[in-house]
């Protein structure tokens, strides 16, 4: 079964240090996302990729990196974690439907806590 | 700026009866709108959507229904049942430079009593 897969999925890191979360998906969605979940904001895009070589800036972009280098990965880097990046990352895909309505696709999520 | 509102934290039902979590938005340019439901330690899974062009859509128990005059938007889940306790996130897509892109609500969390 094609599938969206997060790791860690728990991380420990100190403040400073650069940080990794993979995602990789199996379905051959076009469009990636990563998203960070906090108490009181729902659910917050970070970065996206509608392809390839292609990636954009979300609400919440400032800190974070992405790169999409082929259409079954979108890691997310802290480039220098920060205590206000504590938080719930999802990874997400969808299809890439021209009408852009269409479903997201979520992974189960990697826990990150930044001391 | 919060273009999606879900203005309910938290809402307690009782099992059987009818669960209807709300959700406001500000774009006028949204065309598509969808409900996730989100366990504890898993990720959000995907439960309904409606497009603009409809006014209601039906799954089973789960019901959303849409008033773009009043740009809302509801979810009902009857008979609601204890297994529905989660938290469910509506989202909302469309216009220019959101194509593909969710904007979600802060999310409404769902208890159902026994």
């Amino acid at each position: 079964d094609a599938e969206i897969t997060q790791s860690p999925r728990h991380k420990i890191t100190e403040t400073g240090r650069q940080v990794t979360l993979a995602c990789h998906q199996t379905w051959n969605h076009n469009n990636m996302f990563w998203y960070r979940q906090d108490l009181g904001h729902g659910l917050r895009l970070i970065h996206y990729s509608y392809g390839v070589q292609d990636t954009n800036k979300g609400e919440v972009s400032d800190g974070y990196s992405v790169s999409r280098s082929n259409t079954e990965d979108l890691p997310l880097t802290l480039e220098s974690a920060a205590s206000s990046q504590t938080s719930v990352y999802f990874c997400a895909s969808s299809e890439g439907l021209s009408s852009g309505q269409e479903t997201q696709y979520f992974g189960p999520g990697t826990r990150l806590l930044v001391l | 700026d919060q273009q999606v509102k879900q203005n309910s934290p938290s809402l307690s039902v009782q099992e059987g009866r009818i669960s209807i979590l709300n959700c406001d938005y500000t774009n006028s340019m949204f065309d598509y709108f969808l409900w996730y439901k989100k366990y504890p330690a898993e990720g959000p899974t995907f439960l309904i959507s409606i497009s603009s062009i409809k006014d209601k859509n039906e799954d089973g128990r789960f019901t959303v229904f849409l008033n773009k005059s009043a740009k809302h938007l509801s979810l009902h889940i009857v008979p609601s049942q204890p297994g529905d306790s989660a938290v469910y996130f509506c989202a909302a897509s469309g216009g220019s430079g959101n194509t593909g892109k969710l904007i979600f609500g802060q999310g409404t969390t769902l208890q159902v009593k026994p």
